[in-house]
């Protein structure tokens, strides 16, 4: 079955510095999303890439889908103690034409040191 | 609105026994899921409904079912719980099943003894 890949698992960092999480699809995508989950909540939406190089930003986060559909990554710019929180992928495959299944990484939790 | 809810809160149930849990949503989404969180793990579905009526299997659905009789409301039940579906279980809804993001709801937190 489909497999999603996320590295690294865990990722300390000082304020200030930039964070990077990978994800690897075992299977090429339809598209695929990024949450962002606080300890002791629930996971929260941030952005979805559907476009083979796709390229998003929000603010100090950059999100980059691969040319295969295959891999995406999700980029940090000078953290603040806010952006605490484990950052899921879930890569997406399409049943049919409204319908689909998301594989979800085992997330990159990231601790931010003031 | 209150969009998506999850009941109970959480719970502490015996081996052997059965448990449904419940998740509603008022935001008229045609998909809902099921999945489960273990310790330092990612989300694993256990079952999902791209419309009302319809089901499916997710990757690790034994143990576990589940209906869809109406849009809203999407029903988790453990038939005979056993100690290794001690998790959290999140219930989440999107739009559609291809590509809209998806609402989770606060989570149910089960312990198996």
């Amino acid at each position: 079955g489909q497999q999603v890949m996320q590295i690294p698992q865990y990722q300390h960092v000082q304020e200030g510095e930039d964070f990077t999480t990978y994800c690897n699809s075992s299977t090429t995508l339809s598209n695929i999303q990024w949450y962002k989950q606080r300890p002791g909540g629930h996971p929260v939406f941030l952005i979805q890439l559907v476009k083979s190089g796709e390229v998003k930003k929000q603010k100090r986060l950059t999100f980059q889908f691969g040319e295969a559909k295959k891999n995406s990554s999700l980029h940090i710019t000078a953290t603040q103690t806010t952006d605490v929180g484990t950052y899921f992928c879930a890569g997406r495959v399409l049943l049919e034409a409204n319908a689909g299944k998301s594989t979800f990484g085992d997330g990159t939790t990231l601790t931010v040191k003031p | 609105t209150a969009g998506i809810t999850q009941a109970p809160t959480s719970q502490i149930l015996a081996a052997g026994r059965s448990m449904t849990l419940r998740c509603t949503q008022d935001m008229r989404h045609n998909a809902m899921y099921w999945y489960r969180q273990d310790l330092g793990l990612g989300l694993r579905l256990i079952h999902y409904s791209n419309t009302a009526g319809t089901t499916g299997k997710g990757e690790v659905p034994d143990g576990y079912s589940v209906s869809r009789a109406n849009t809203d409301d999407f029903p988790l039940t453990l038939a005979s719980a056993v100690p290794s579906q001690t998790s959290v279980y999140f219930c989440a809804s999107s739009l559609d099943g291809a590509y809209n993001e998806q609402f989770f709801g606060p989570g149910t937190r089960l312990t198996v003894l």
